[in-house]
């Protein structure tokens, strides 16, 4: 089965600096792989996904992801963070099975002034 | 606005009572899920209905009862829950069951006193 690991459940940024958010993932064959957003009292929006076509992907608020496979890794950047880009951070593989999709425990982004 | 509607957005229930939780969706989609999302947990997939057809997940306990009527609506019937079943309800549709981008609603927060 497929799986992803969140390699941290709180990430502190400043204003306007640059954010990293990790995700490691476990596939035995070449994933589908997702980041998604929750902000406060929300549900789950899809912020870019990666289907095999261009290893870098661009998604919605100026976040992209990079897949790399020698790293197996698929982390989340955005070069300057924004108030309003504190939420929780889903990353998610693609999967076979009932549960189509596998979620990270997620990884919290707080944003200070 | 995701497409995806749940009401209501709260619901507070003792373990004897019967409540139900409701879901709609106007984006044509195929499939509805319902996750539960716990606080330090990843998010769980309780059920699927594909094409109106329940997919089971047998490690869902009883006292949770879906019914998907069409396919633009979905409920989740809740009977003598317990407290630990206190947490987010997140109903969610997509356009078939491959595992591409899934849409979700903005939730229902369950409390079981």
């Amino acid at each position: 089965a497929q799986s992803v690991t969140q390699l941290d459940s709180h990430v502190s940024v400043s204003e306007g600096t640059p954010v990293l958010l990790r995700c490691n993932y476990s596939s035995s064959y070449s994933p589908s792989l997702f980041w998604y957003v929750q902000h406060p009292n929300k549900g789950l929006q899809l912020l870019l996904k990666y289907t095999s076509a261009a290893t870098l992907v661009k998604g919605i608020n100026g976040f992209e992801a990079e897949f790399k496979k020698s790293e197996t890794s698929f982390h989340l950047t955005k070069p300057s963070a924004h108030m309003s880009d504190a939420a929780e951070y889903f990353c998610v593989v693609r999967n076979t099975g009932f549960q189509k999709l596998v979620f990270g425990t997620g990884t919290r982004l707080l944003v200070s002034p | 606005e995701t497409g995806v509607t749940q009401t209501p957005r709260h619901l507070v229930m003792g373990m004897t009572n019967k409540k139900s939780l409701k879901c709609e969706q106007h984006l044509g989609h195929n499939a509805m899920y319902w996750y539960k999302q716990s606080a330090k947990k990843p998010l769980e997939l309780m059920f699927v209905y594909s094409l109106e057809e329940r997919v089971e997940n047998n490690s869902v306990p009883s006292r949770f009862s879906p019914e998907c009527p069409n396919s633009s609506h979905l409920f989740l019937h809740l009977h003598t829950l317990q407290p630990e079943d206190s947490a987010l309800y997140l109903c969610a549709s997509s356009q078939d069951r491959s595992g591409n981008t899934i849409y979700f609603g903005e939730g229902s927060w369950l409390t079981v006193v």
